[in-house]
């Protein structure tokens, strides 16, 4: 069962563009709602997370918006760089038994173009 | 300081051969996790310890699966009787604590790949 789906799978921007990845859950259980990046041959690497009581999280050029009802959160990178280039996944974690267990979506291939 | 390091960077393994993969946490990290990534998707969540005992193990996706953390830092994951199936890049991760808001620091994995 895919518990988090993620879109789009690749993304091109300009330099300077605004890179907007979206990501939806199914279980009301999750709690916390982080943003991985990752490099090509590393390991993901924490960008940004957000927990279900605020509705905005800004560092940055990375800004998380959350939208508890529709049970949906994107990632927003304003002015965005070649180095930004990455995949990024959205994650989901709940608290009580499942600890810090992180549910993944399926990655996003975020191409800048100078 | 030094980050989660994992040895093999890449293991070559035949089908039917046992494979152990290592990972070494962050100093003081209590809680380990280990990931599997197959390619093009993002990581799965296989095991979590808290010190030594295995807290959560239901990723595990069969008995062929098994890992220990003995002295509560090190970690090792073993594979009996590979399968071309578990190629894959298999991740680790610690924390300082295993809250679930605690953030999860990834090694660079190990490359497994079954012939």
């Amino acid at each position: 069962q895919q518990q988090v789906k993620q879109s789009p799978q690749s993304l091109i921007v300009q330099k300077g563009g605004i890179s907007i990845i979206n990501c939806a859950y199914e279980n009301t259980a999750f709690d916390y709602f982080p943003w991985y990046q990752q490099f090509p041959g590393k390991g993901p690497a924490l960008l940004i997370a957000i927990r279900p009581d605020v509705s905005e999280k800004k560092e940055g050029r990375f800004t998380i918006s959350f939208n508890k009802s529709a049970k949906q959160f994107s990632l927003h990178i304003m002015d965005s760089q070649p180095g930004d280039s990455a995949t990024y996944f959205c994650a989901a974690s709940s608290g009580g038994t499942s600890y810090g267990k992180l549910t993944f979506g399926q990655g996003t291939i975020l191409t800048v173009h100078p | 300081g030094a980050g989660v390091s994992q040895t093999p960077s890449n293991k070559v393994t035949e089908k039917g051969k046992y494979v152990e993969l290592r990972c070494d946490p962050i100093s003081g990290h209590t809680a380990l996790y280990w990931y599997r990534q197959s390619l093009g998707q993002g990581p799965e969540f296989l095991i979590y310890f808290q010190g030594t005992g295995a807290a959560d193990d239901s990723g595990l996706p069969n008995d062929r699966f098994f890992a220990v953390r003995p002295e509560g830092s090190v970690s090792t994951l073993k594979i009996q009787r590979t399968e071309r199936g578990d190629s894959a890049v298999y991740l680790c991760a610690s924390s300082f604590r295993d809250s679930n808001t605690d953030t999860q620091y990834f090694g660079p994995g190990t490359r497994l790949t079954v012939l």
